[in-house]
């Protein structure tokens, strides 16, 4: 089935540090993906949509100097958390849609657990 | 915009009996997508079961159906014969029919199973 690897799976580093996150779709071309930002308990909020050559689509509330992504490639988006502070510290998840036909469901990374010290 | 609402934040059942988890949303759209995702505490999203909001015939997948009643906008997921490995986070999402693919996510409810 449709693979979605993310890397790193844990983040613990400083305040001020910039950490990047990739989302790699591993076995189809997507060119939307997804990421979410998940707090202990809660649900997934949707952070932005990641479009393969053109600028992501912020939710409302979502710094995108915060919180900037890139789409480079149909299998791979990054997330960098620029100057990171420890009310950033979350588990954030990425997903992916593979490309063909309509209407397949979002395959989803491990995620990544970001703590700021 | 949509809206995903999970009632219940926790349930249990004993195990090898039978939960239903509700869910309800709110749309105005006619043509959409309805799924369940089981979190674990390793907290990978899985992908239970989904819906197509134009199939009447309710979603079944083994143990795992969904009650899908597009008039009242409501969409329990029922987990039969339940088993110690079901204990999880379950998420009820919406997906549009539009452009875009988003997901919106309920609030989820944590599934405790009783041995």
């Amino acid at each position: 089935g449709a693979v979605v690897s993310q890397h790193p799976s844990r983040v613990i580093c400083k305040s001020g540090t910039s950490v990047k996150i990739e989302c790699r779709s591993l076995d189809f071309q997507a060119t939307t993906m997804f990421w979410y930002r998940q707090f202990p308990k809660q649900s997934l909020m949707l952070m932005a949509t990641s479009n393969e050559g053109s600028k992501a689509t912020y939710e409302q509330g979502v710094e995108k100097d915060k919180f900037l992504i890139n789409h480079a490639s149909l299998t791979l988006s990054t997330l960098t958390v620029t100057s990171a502070h420890p009310e950033d510290s979350s588990f954030y998840i990425c997903s992916a849609t593979p490309l063909g036909p309509p209407h397949q469901p979002q395959h989803f990374g491990d995620g990544t657990r970001l703590s700021i010290l | 915009a949509q809206t995903v609402t999970q009632s219940q934040p926790e349930m249990s059942v004993q195990e090898a009996e039978t939960v239903t988890l509700s869910c309800t949303y709110d749309t105005s759209e006619s043509d959409y997508y309805l799924f369940w995702y089981k979190q674990p505490p390793s907290r990978q999203m899985i992908l239970v079961i989904r819906q197509e909001a134009y199939k009447q015939q309710n979603a079944t997948e083994n143990r795992f159906s969904v009650n899908f009643q597009k008039a009242a906008k409501s969409f329990s997921l029922k987990i039969s014969d339940s088993q110690l490995g079901d204990a999880a986070m379950y998420f009820c999402a919406y997906r549009t029919n539009n452009a875009g693919n988003m997901l919106t996510f309920g609030g989820g409810t944590r599934l405790m199973v009783k041995p």
